[in-house]
């Protein structure tokens, strides 16, 4: 069935430093991969999305990319500050014609002052 | 603009009863969808509505339902509530139906 894998659960790493979130897929015909941030009691905010026709999206210190022939994407987030402290959770968009949106587990991202 | 608007933001019911969660998109928004976050099982979706239809239907019983409004309001309702269907209920919405969804708040629905 649909799956989408999220590694690792818990991150941590330095103010300044990189964090790199990945995802696999199992759906070969997803064709959309959006990226939530939700900090701790608030809903979950669109903070990058990508499609399947486009292998890589930056915006400002966040970027994604995209594998779709080893079914990955990834975010990067460059120059952390203590802010970037979330969970964060990347999605597939199920086969086409569809707005069902499948969920990876989320991974919990501490940025230390 | 405003954004997703759910309401109530908390609820408490008892094992056996029923509740309707609603549900205003943004302004313009024709696709909402549902999910149920908890912290075992994480995001999962429950529907989707485009146009006032359902397109799609996740893997719930068929005690969880939904329905879309002309105006593209949604509700869903839960009947014979389970203390496993205690999480938060988030609804999002999409101006171009299956991209770029903005969650609403959530509704959080504690059964005792």
């Amino acid at each position: 069935g649909e799956n989408v894998e999220q590694h690792p659960s818990t991150l941590s790493v330095q103010e300044g430093d990189s964090a790199v979130i990945k995802c696999t897929y199992s759906d070969s015909a997803s064709n959309y991969f959006p990226w939530y941030k939700q900090e701790l009691g608030k809903r979950p905010q669109l903070i990058i999305d990508i499609r399947s026709n486009v292998g890589e999206k930056k915006d400002q210190r966040i970027a994604v990319t995209l594998n779709k022939t080893a079914k990955h994407f990834s975010l990067h987030i460059t120059e952390t500050q203590p802010e970037d402290s979330a969970v964060y959770f990347c999605a597939a968009r199920g086969s086409s014609n569809t707005g069902k949106l499948i969920f990876g587990q989320g991974t919990t991202l501490q940025v230390k002052p | 603009k405003a954004g997703v608007t759910q309401t109530p933001r908390y609820l408490i019911k008892t094992r056996g009863q029923q509740v309707t969660l609603s549900c205003s998109p943004i302004s313009g928004h024709r696709s909402v969808s549902w999910y149920q976050q908890t912290p075992g099982q994480g995001l999962q979706f429950l529907f989707e509505y485009f146009s006032e239809t359902q397109r799609n239907k996740g893997n719930f019983p068929g005690r969880f339902s939904g329905r879309q409004f002309s105006n593209s309001r949604s509700e869903m309702n839960v009947s014979t509530l389970e203390l496993g269907d205690s999480a938060l209920y988030l609804c999002a919405s999409s101006l171009e139906q299956g991209f770029g969804y903005t969650f609403g708040s959530g509704t959080r629905l504690t059964v005792v």
